[in-house]
């Protein structure tokens, strides 16, 4: 399936690095989503984007920074993470007015070391 | 308490077996429930909405007690291939002026030959 893909699927890297990560929705939707998956812990919302505009976040530090060009892209800037910021990033899209049927991406597993 | 509350398990169970997980939430004004299924290593996708009146899928029940703000998914004759984590999501409330979505932490099923 191609609805939601996400770049880079794994990802190293240092404390002192800046990469971003990229994802795509095909799917026609507008609102997007990014997620934290870390193990033994629920999903955490991390950012919302409504028509490209951010309408959540969720408490999460400045060293991380989303940017969603479009309805269709949104991108997750990463700065002088610390370890434990190691897990898996989810994407997800929905339909504005139907976020409980998210669709998500596969994902990148970052390690920061 | 927990907004969504699941037991992480493991749950081992053999094929053939029927097994049911459960669900609680906290907010009694949450709206809409749905189980996500979520592979080893994978994006979590859609497995079905529940709905008061109950619903069915195959081989799969999905039940939804407001009183006791529970639900339920109960699997029957299970398969090697639904080993999975299974998220338990409520929706409801609002968050940033849209409803609020709210995983569970999951619990695990593990079907052995």
């Amino acid at each position: 399936e191609t609805g939601v893909t996400q770049t880079p699927r794994h990802l190293v890297m240092g404390m002192t690095n800046k990469k971003s990560l990229k994802c795509e929705q095909h799917l026609g939707h507008n609102a997007m989503y990014w997620y934290k998956q870390s193990a033994k812990k629920p999903l955490e919302l991390m950012f919302v984007y409504n028509f490209k505009e951010q309408t959540e976040n969720n408490s999460v530090p400045s060293r991380f920074s989303p940017e969603c060009p479009n309805s269709s892209h949104l991108f997750l800037h990463l700065h002088t993470l610390q370890p434990e910021d190691s897990a898996l990033y989810l994407c997800a899209s929905s339909p504005r007015t139907n976020r409980q049927q998210q669709f998500f991406g596969p994902g990148t597993r970052l390690t920061v070391l | 308490r927990k907004e969504v509350e699941q037991d992480p398990g493991p749950f081992n169970v053999p094929e053939g077996a029927t097994v049911a997980f459960n669900c609680t939430y906290s907010n009694s004004a949450s709206q809409s429930f749905f189980w996500y299924r979520q592979d080893c290593r994978k994006e979590p996708k859609l497995l079905m909405s529940v709905y008061s009146s109950g619903n069915e899928d195959g081989r799969f029940t999905a039940q939804l007690n407001r009183a006791s703000q529970y639900i339920s998914l109960l699997i029957r004759d299970s398969k090697l291939s639904d080993s999975a984590t299974y998220l338990c999501v409520v929706s409801g409330g609002s968050s940033g002026g849209y409803q609020k979505v709210t995983f569970g932490i999951g619990t695990k099923l593990q079907v052995i030959p």
